[in-house]
C-alpha cells in the first residue's frame, strides 16, 4: 500500500523558533510537494522537488524553505515561526512524467500552531 | 494562467438526496481536471479524473463528473448521498508549464443533513 508519512501530527511553537516539517514517501517517486491548507483558501503549494536536491518555488514560498537531501524525504523548514504560518500543512508523492496518469498520493497533515 | 473555482464554500443536503459539487476552470487547451475529497483529519484521496474522451467520468465511492468544455465546468455529483459523504471536496488542475504542478480550487465543505 501506498504510504506518504508526515511524522508530526500537531505541533505548537514559539514565535521565531526554526521549525522542520519532515515528509517520508516509500514508493521511490521522484516528485514531491509541500501545500499550505487554509480554510477557504484550498491548498496552496509552497514547494515542489522534481527530484533529490532539485527544487522549485510554488505560489507562496516566503518565509520556507526546503530540502530533499534523500529521494525518500522531502523537509519544509520555517526559519524563523510566525504566527501567520499557522496552517495544517500537507505533503505529497508523485512519480515524475505523466501527470494525468501518475496519481498524487497525500500525508495526513500537520497542524501546525505559532504561538 | 490555469485556476480552478468553486464558487460554494458550503452545501447542505439530506441524505439520500442529490448532489452537484460546482467547479470552473481557466484554461485555454483540454486541462486535465481532478477531484479530491478530504475527511475530517485526513490527507486527500483522488476521486476522479478527467483528460480527454468520454466527458462523463466515474470515480469510486459513486461519483461521477462531466466536462462541459462550452461552459469551462466540471462539476461532480452523486445520485444519493450518504451520511458518510460529509467532507471537503476539491477540485484540481494540472498546471501545464515546467513541472505539472497541481492547481487547487478553494475547496466546497459538505454537510449531510439525518
Amino acid at each position: 500500500d501506498v504510504k506518504v508519512t508526515q511524522s508530526s501530527r500537531y505541533l505548537v511553537k514559539r514565535t521565531g523558533e526554526k521549525v522542520f516539517l519532515e515528509c517520508v514517501q516509500d514508493m521511490d517517486h521522484e516528485n514531491m510537494f509541500w501545500y499550505r491548507q487554509d480554510p477557504g483558501l484550498g491548498l496552496r503549494l509552497i514547494y515542489f522537488s522534481y527530484d533529490v536536491k532539485m527544487k522549485e518555488k510554488g505560489d507562496i514560498p516566503e518565509g520556507y524553505s526546503v530540502s530533499r537531501e534523500k529521494k525518500e524525504r522531502f523537509s519544509l523548514i520555517l526559519e524563523s515561526a510566525s504566527t501567520n504560518q499557522t496552517s495544517m500543512y500537507l505533503c505529497a508523492s508523485r512519480v515524475a512524467g505523466d501527470p494525468y496518469g501518475n496519481t498524487i498520493y497525500f500525508g495526513e497533515g500537520s497542524w501546525l500552531t505559532v504561538v | 494562467a490555469q485556476s480552478v473555482t468553486q464558487p460554494d464554500i458550503h452545501i447542505t443536503v439530506s441524505e439520500g438526496a442529490s448532489l452537484e459539487l460546482r467547479c470552473n476552470y481557466s484554461y485555454g487547451a483540454t486541462p486535465y481536471l481532478f477531484w479530491y475529497v478530504q475527511s475530517p483529519g485526513q490527507g486527500l484521496q483522488l476521486l476522479l479524473k478527467y483528460f480527454s474522451g468520454d466527458t462523463l467520468v466515474q470515480g469510486i465511492k459513486g461519483f461521477e463528473a462531466e466536462f462541459k468544455r462550452s461552459q469551462s465546468s466540471f462539476n461532480l455529483r452523486k445520485p444519493s448521498v450518504h451520511w458518510s459523504d460529509a467532507a471537503e471536496y476539491f477540485c484540481a488542475v494540472v498546471k501545464m508549464v515546467s513541472s505539472y504542478k497541481l492547481i487547487f480550487g478553494s475547496g466546497t465543505r459538505l454537510l449531510v443533513r439525518p
